[in-house]
């Protein structure tokens, strides 16, 4: 059975700093998403990793993944307060999406 | 291209009645539609699998007397909430897939049962 962790949880930022949200997954997994969530929204797609080295940019956003380890970082460049929202990672299983549990960013002036 | 809208977007409603709730893929066809659960605070999870014209799959633990899916066409999927209690309240999210490596989320449905 998959299962997917992220880590931190919570992740309180200061503007214009550098930080990493994780995610490990347990079980091989041909896809490897990040997704944003602001309060009461739905899913924003931010990015979809399909092999390993896989590297995306957007923004301040870069994700990688690294299928040996079983691993992907979303990595925040120079924090801004538009980047506050819940990122969430999902791997896919059998075609059906598993979802860590969620970061909480919050960015602080 | 490729949006998903939910109907409706927000719903109370008494305990013992039951509540519909249409995805609609607008602008591709959808041969499978998923349905998410969402508690405050929480992850998403997965309920239910559809393709059209066959029976949904359903994940473990998850009833499917209470939570009938039934994915009539390429571009619609509906989720029917029976007998709704207040443990059901929650946000509901479906997705939608053409096929391949992406799933388009609709924008939620937040139900609440009194």
């Amino acid at each position: 059975e998959l299962k997917v962790e992220q880590n931190p949880l919570f992740l309180s930022m200061q503007e214009g700093k550098n930080y990493t949200i994780y995610c490990n997954y347990s079980t091989t997994s041909d896809r490897l998403y990040w997704y944003r969530q602001d309060p009461g929204k739905s899913l924003e797609s931010l990015f979809v990793l399909l092999s390993n080295g896989a590297v995306k940019q957007e923004g301040r956003l870069m994700a990688s993944l690294d299928t040996k380890a079983r691993l992907s970082t979303l990595h925040i460049t120079a924090a801004v307060h538009d980047l506050s929202a819940t990122y969430f990672c999902a791997a896919r299983s059998q075609g059906n999406l598993i979802f860590g549990k969620g970061t909480k960013l919050s960015v602080k002036p | 291209g490729a949006v998903v809208s939910q109907h409706p977007s927000w719903v109370i409603c008494k305990s013992g009645t039951s509540v519909k709730i249409e995805c609609r893929s607008l602008d591709f066809q959808a041969t499978t539609m998923f349905w998410y659960r969402q508690f405050p605070k929480q992850s998403l999870m997965l309920m239910a699998t559809s393709n059209e014209g066959s029976k949904a799959t359903y994940e473990q633990g998850v009833e499917k007397d209470k939570f009938l899916i039934n994915h009539a066409s390429l571009t619609l999927s509906t989720l029917t909430v029976t007998s709704a209690h207040p443990e059901d309240s929650s946000f509901y999210i479906c997705s939608a897939s053409p096929g391949g490596n992406t799933q388009y989320f609709g924008p939620g449905t937040r139900l609440t049962v009194l």
